[in-house]
């Protein structure tokens, strides 16, 4: 099973929005509304964001949201702020129970 | 609280095992999957394996980088998972966490993890 494709970076100023993008396969991402979405500040676990993919966990801002055409996810983070800046996983199941995490993005807040 | 736990890493020479503990605490974990995720320092994150509940067999699977040198198992009466590891190779280097899965395919109890070192 590959690895979900993330880009490496994004970035956008205090305010504006970010969209990180995560492309699959008809076998993954394609197949399955089960996309998920981490944050992961540097030293910490991962925190989920999003969940089958547009859900927002309890007490996640509504600046983050999530999307999905085909095989490619995506999510959005609107009306930046300095805490957003960190790296997001994308991941989707992928069949007989297993799941795939995507390659991984670093967002900065500039 | 909701929280997942674990334990028992350290430095292993190649070739060698550990066996990592993952506790949980604050929800019914006898029905829960539990999966271990890793990552190495600096990359990103990567599926390692998982256990399903009693419900559904206890059935295991896992990454094809580790499948036939890690086995996942638990004890429900303590509420913990653990992770068999043998035949350790130094690309099994990495912060090992456990988190909890729901049934649509998210995680949404991580651990803080514990980490592996293999090296001689």
């Amino acid at each position: 099973q590959s690895a979900l494709t993330q880009p490496p970076s994004a970035s956008g100023s205090p305010g504006q929005s970010v969209t990180i993008s995560c492309t699959g396969t008809s076998s993954d991402v394609g197949g399955y509304n089960y996309v998920s979405w981490y944050q992961q500040h540097p030293g910490k676990a991962p925190k989920l964001m999003i969940y089958e993919v547009t859900k927002r966990p309890s007490g996640v801002p509504d600046r983050f949201s999530g999307s999905k055409s085909g095989n490619t996810a995506s999510l959005t983070v609107s009306g930046l702020q300095a805490e957003d800046e960190a790296d997001y996983y994308c991941s989707s199941y992928a069949g007989s129970n297993n799941l795939v995490f995507g390659t991984g993005t670093k967002v900065t807040v500039l | 609280e909701v929280q997942l736990v674990e334990s028992g890493g350290g430095l292993v020479q190649p070739g060698g095992s550990l066996k990592l503990s993952c506790a949980a605490s604050g929800f019914n974990f006898s029905v829960s999957a539990i999966h271990w995720v890793r990552q190495a320092s600096g990359k990103g994150l990567e599926w390692v394996g998982r256990i399903r509940s009693k419900a559904n067999s206890y059935v295991t699977a896992y990454a094809a980088s580790v499948k036939g040198r890690f086995t996942i198992s638990r004890d429900d009466s303590k509420n913990t998972a653990y992770l068999q590891m043998n035949s350790l190779k130094s690309e099994d280097t990495a912060l090992y966490y456990c988190t909890r899965l729901r049934a649509t395919g998210y995680m949404d109890v991580w651990g803080k993890g514990t980490t592996v070192t293999v090296s001689s």
